[in-house]
């Protein structure tokens, strides 16, 4: 199985400033397509996960532009600008290349 | 959208059918995947099934117990729980793959989940 392994575990972050959220897997990502499944999902305090980045950069229609995915291979980071009091939750990654699915352990965003 | 309904409180060894009413697409098209998280942890997935219903992955965790299955006449997903243990306890999703021929390689779209209770 591919392990998913995110830091920090807790981002407390101060309005208006930048978040970094890194995952990295135990095996490579890139699929034998030639693409690599790697999401990151937002989850608010008492809701369903959110999509809101997938294969590495994309993002979902009608997610703000200041969350960024990057990264190839192992090792990925979304980003958040400027947080906002409504990116406060847990996000998490999941790769979605091989089968069992697998999900980080989640970081905690939070506002100082 | 995706509404899970089922969940219940039930006994270590029982059974329960959790079933996923799906609207506002076509559901055949669609893999779809249960994805389950236990109280105050991180998501699990579970098992997933192409659309028409032909190729079906399940967790070590759960296989051999649980089986997946999908009624495509219906926009139904269903997932039947067997030999429950009490690490089953968990809120279950259901969860929708991004489009036609990725499968379930992303997953753009989850229900609001049912809680499943195994508790003597």
């Amino acid at each position: 199985d591919i392990v998913m392994t995110q830091t920090p575990l807790s981002s407390p972050v101060t309005l208006g400033q930048p978040a970094s959220i890194s995952c990295r897997s135990s095996q490579s990502l890139v699929h034998s397509d030639g693409n690599t499944y790697l999401s990151w999902l937002q989850q608010r305090p008492g809701q369903p996960p959110r999509l809101l980045i997938y294969e590495i950069s994309k993002r979902v229609s009608g997610v703000p532009d200041r969350f960024s995915g990057s990264g190839a291979g192992t090792d990925f980071t979304l980003k958040i600008n400027r947080v906002e009091a409504e990116d406060v939750g847990v996000y998490y990654c999941m790769q979605g290349t091989q089968f069992p699915r697998t999900f980080g352990g989640g970081t905690k965003v939070e506002i100082k | 959208q995706l509404l899970e309904s089922g969940g219940d409180l039930e006994q270590p060894g029982g059974s329960l059918r959790l079933s996923c009413a799906a609207s506002g697409f076509t559901f055949s098209n669609y893999a779809m995947t249960w994805v389950r998280q236990a109280p105050g942890k991180g998501l699990e997935w579970v098992s997933s099934i192409n659309g028409d219903g032909l190729n079906i992955y399940y967790a070590v965790s759960v296989k051999g117990r649980f089986t997946i299955s999908r009624d495509n006449s219906r926009n139904r997903l269903y997932l039947q729980m067997n030999s429950l243990r009490v690490e089953d306890t968990a809120v279950y999703y259901c969860a929708k793959g991004l489009d036609a021929t990725t499968g379930t390689k992303t997953i753009d779209y989850w229900g609001q989940g049912t809680l499943v209770t195994v508790s003597s």
